[in-house]
């Protein structure tokens, strides 16, 4: 399984886009790249998945380049209720079987 | 629509005392299925998955157990706690591959 990291924190301001960055240097052909959210005292939710190039849904862009070893997520104009620990996976897309979070990046925004 | 849930919501129990913490899923079949723990200001743990009936994978040696009696039931048990098992216990299922994972509410254990 690849490993990730990620930078343990980043500060921002309300309305300012987000960057993201995750190292994954030995992704296999077969990861996909995947990002969640986590609030206090919830489970993680699921942010965005891509596998090359760009995917971008209606919260959140995911940029891969074309090495594929690291991916940064993207976070348009940010507000306070984007607070939060993003976690960067590596998943294998042959099957679901293990899925490994890093230790997460969390993410203050401030007014 | 598929829904998970686990419970107890919250417990506390003593050091040396069992455990039961449930989950299940509604909605779909053959899913997998994992139990991730949080200790406090930490990241997450993958604990068990399984990918069937009857079928346990461990990642960490630890004095917890996992079950998977029904195909959509998951139950994390201890037969004796120890202080560092509190934390916040998260199930989540998945299906398909490289499907997103679906967390539950989390079930908060404390152990004195």
């Amino acid at each position: 399984l690849a490993k990730t990291t990620q930078p343990i924190s980043m500060d921002s301001y309300e309305g300012q886009e987000v960057n993201i960055t995750c190292s994954h240097n030995n992704i296999a052909t077969n990861d996909y790249i995947t990002w969640y959210q986590q609030f206090p005292s919830q489970g993680p939710r699921f942010i965005i998945q891509g596998y090359k190039t760009k995917v971008t849904n209606e919260v959140a862009s995911l940029f891969i380049p074309a090495d594929r070893k690291s991916s940064t997520l993207s976070l348009p104009r940010v507000s306070l209720s984007d607070t939060a620990v993003y976690y960067c996976l590596v998943v294998y897309g042959g099957a679901t079987n293990k899925l490994i979070f890093g230790t997460g990046t969390l993410l203050a925004v401030q007014p | 629509s598929q829904t998970i849930h686990q419970w107890p919501a919250t417990l506390v129990q003593p050091v040396g005392s069992p455990l039961s913490l449930e989950c299940t899923v509604e909605g779909t079949s053959n899913p997998n299925l994992y139990w991730y723990r949080q200790a406090a200001g930490r990241g997450l743990q993958l604990l068990f998955y399984s990918v069937g009936i009857g079928q346990i994978s461990s990642e960490v040696p630890q004095n917890l157990s996992a079950s998977r009696p029904q195909d959509r039931q998951f139950i994390l048990s201890s037969k004796k706690l120890l202080l560092s098992d509190s934390g916040f216990y998260l199930c989540a299922w998945s299906v398909r591959a490289p499907g997103e994972l679906f967390f539950g509410e989390g079930s908060r254990l404390t152990v004195l």
